[in-house]
Order: structure tokens, then C-alpha cells, then sequence
């Protein structure tokens, strides 16, 4: 069974500019959330996607965007960078009914740093 | 809205004594609490988790325990070793469950001293 995988792990932006965050989910998971976590603090909920559609939205601007396909992965974009958004990017897999049904199981998660 | 605190923020314990850290949530209708242990530079793992239709859950040295009422719940880790240093995050899932949410509190850094 493979876990949940990000790319890249690192990534170095500078302000203004746009990126793309990748996460394949977990062998068997039909559901992807992304969550941030700032330095010292808790993950904060981003989105959720299932079925290619966003089911579910945290308080993030609409820069912040993704997409599932249909093999589950899934990507997140982040447009017109802010320094406020460095921070760990983690990608979480799950089946489809919630935490309650389907425990998160979390990526390792991609370190963006915005200059 | 909703919202998790948790407590302490930092606990620092000597090898072999019990830890215990503890969180309230606002959103009534969470129904599912997880815990996540996260070493630096690590993923969130997760060590135990516990839902609405139980009070009590253990698992080896680690238990934890929710109290419905007062919408508050308790990691309990009993004779802690050094290798349970780590940041400690309680979460509650708000939302129903077709696509609820984790809704996290701030951290315990816990550090055992050998």
C-alpha cells in the first residue's frame, strides 16, 4: 500500500508569482484535502476535493485553486504569492465521508518559502 | 466559529512520568476526534483517534478521553520515553460526513527529559 506522496518537497517563490503543488493520494483513497500549516502552528483547512469537484472550502482566498483527477491525485495553486503564504503545504487522502468514516492520513507535505 | 484550543502549549516531562494535553471545541455537532503526533520536518502522524459514541479509547501507553458535555477531550500518555519529543495536535471534525473537516488546535510541544 503506498502513502500519500507530494512533490516537489521544496520550493523557493518570490512574490507576485504563481505555483503548483502535486499530491498523489494514498493506494485506494478517492477523496484529497489540503490543508496549510504555518511555522508553530496547527494545519488550517484549504479544500477538499472528491469526484474531480471541490466539496468542501476553508477561509482561502479564490487564488488559492485546485484540481483531482481522475486517477484521485490531485494539484494546488496558489496564484499572485504573498509572503504570508510560506508555509507546509500538506496534502491528506481519505475516503469519501468524512474524517468520521475515513481517518487522514497525511503527505509529507511541500515547503513553500515566498521571497 | 468554529475553533479547537488546546493545552498547554509546551509540556516538558522527565522519561517514565505521564503527560497529558488537552483540547475544547466550539462546533457541537463534531462527532470525531483525532490526534496527530509531528515530529520537525515530518508529517502529521496519526497516533489515536476517538468518536462521539465512546468516552474512552486506549491504545498501549496512549489513551485518550472525551467528555461530550463540556466539548472538551484529553491525551493521556503514560510512561513517556524520548522519543515521544514531538508537537502534539487534537483536532475535531466539523462539518457532516460527506466532506467534513479537520479543524486543529495550535500545538503541544512536549519534551521528555531522559
Amino acid at each position: 500500500e503506498t502513502g500519500v506522496t507530494q512533490s516537489p518537497t521544496h520550493l523557493i517563490k518570490t512574490r507576485g508569482q504563481q505555483v503548483t503543488l502535486r499530491c498523489s493520494s494514498q493506494s485506494g483513497h478517492n477523496t484529497v484535502s489540503w490543508y496549510q500549516q504555518a511555522l508553530g502552528q496547527g494545519p488550517q483547512f484549504i479544500f477538499q476535493y472528491y469526484r474531480e469537484e471541490e466539496n468542501g472550502r476553508g477561509n482561502f482566498p479564490p487564488r488559492f485553486s485546485g484540481l483531482q483527477f481522475p486517477n484521485y491525485s490531485s494539484e494546488l495553486n496558489v496564484n499572485a504569492l504573498e509572503l504570508d503564504d510560506s508555509a507546509l503545504y500538506l496534502c491528506a487522502s481519505s475516503l469519501y465521508g468524512g474524517p468520521y468514516n475515513s481517518p487522514l492520513h497525511f503527505g509529507n507535505g511541500t515547503r513553500l518559502t515566498v521571497t | 466559529g468554529e475553533n479547537v484550543e488546546q493545552h498547554p502549549s509546551t509540556l516538558s516531562v522527565q522519561e517514565g512520568d505521564s503527560a497529558v494535553i488537552k483540547c475544547t471545541y466550539s462546533d457541537s455537532a463534531s462527532n470525531y476526534f483525532p490526534w496527530y503526533k509531528q515530529e520537525l520536518g515530518k508529517r502529521p502522524q496519526l497516533i489515536i483517534d476517538i468518536r462521539s459514541n465512546v468516552g474512552e479509547k486506549k491504545d498501549q501507553r496512549i489513551a485518550v478521553t472525551l467528555n461530550k458535555t463540556a466539548k472538551h477531550f484529553s491525551l493521556h500518555i503514560t510512561e513517556t520515553q524520548p522519543e515521544d519529543s514531538a508537537v502534539y495536535f487534537c483536532a475535531a471534525a466539523s462539518g457532516d460526513n460527506q466532506g467534513g473537516k479537520l479543524i486543529f488546535g495550535q500545538g503541544t510541544e512536549l519534551s521528555v527529559k531522559p
